[in-house]
């Protein structure tokens, strides 16, 4: 049962105009959002957290926010750079919890 | 130091084989993770080694032991795997801590023939 559910498998940008990444998640009880992106034959490399207590958190051009009574996040990239074409994977943590609970991704496509 | 090493990087076994993977790293982090990700398909936790002791196993079959012989150092020995069992293993490690960022190797990408 798939608890963290990134709905959008792909999302093509022009460069320079803002990505907007969405994820949904259906248990109440997840109190920290990852956001993680992942090149080709490389390991995720993480990009920006938030906790349950807050509702936005913002470093450099990558914003998330959180929605807790729709149980949604959302990440935000302005600007798109050609470098950002990857897979960006949403992730939560229950309390007092190591395991991070996945979304399937969305992949993204920064066009010139 | 803010890398998580996986060797090899690719490793064709087959079912009979014994084979292991290893994850280094070196930020002083005391709880390390294996994950497998199949192809399209978000990782999944198989292990969790906190203070080099198991403290989660995902219900994950007897063919995959873990074993993390030291602080840096975490291992996955491998024997008579299935084909269902190819896909890329993930080793991440992170504090002893939650709410925290686990950071994640390049990866194995584990055929079995």
């Amino acid at each position: 049962d798939q608890q963290v559910k990134q709905n959008s498998p792909s999302l093509s940008v022009q460069e320079g105009r803002i990505s907007i990444l969405n994820c949904d998640y259906t248990n109440s009880m997840f109190d920290y959002f990852l956001w993680y992106k992942k090149y080709p034959a490389e390991g995720p490399t993480f990009l920006i957290s938030i906790s349950s207590i807050k509702d936005k958190n913002e470093d450099g051009r990558f914003t998330v926010f959180l929605n807790k009574s729709a149980k949604h996040l959302s990440l935000h990239i302005v600007p798109s750079q050609p470098g950002d074409s990857a897979v960006y994977f949403c992730a939560a943590n229950l309390p007092n919890d190591y395991k991070l609970s996945f979304g399937a991704g969305t992949t993204v496509t920064v066009r010139a | 130091d803010t890398e998580v090493t996986q060797t090899p990087k690719h490793l064709v076994m087959g079912m009979t084989n014994k084979k292991s993977l290893k994850c280094e790293q070196h930020m002083g982090h005391r709880a390390m993770y294996w994950y497998k990700q199949k192809a399209k398909k978000p990782p999944e936790l198989m292990f969790v080694y906190s203070y080099e002791k198991l403290s989660i196993n995902e219900s994950v079959p007897s063919r995959f032991s873990p074993e993390c012989p030291n602080s840096s150092l975490l291992n996955l020995h491998l024997h008579a795997l299935q084909p269902e069992d190819s896909a890329l293993y993930l080793c991440a490690s992170s504090q002893v801590q939650v709410n925290t960022e686990a950071f994640f190797g390049q990866g194995t990408r584990l055929t079995v023939v």
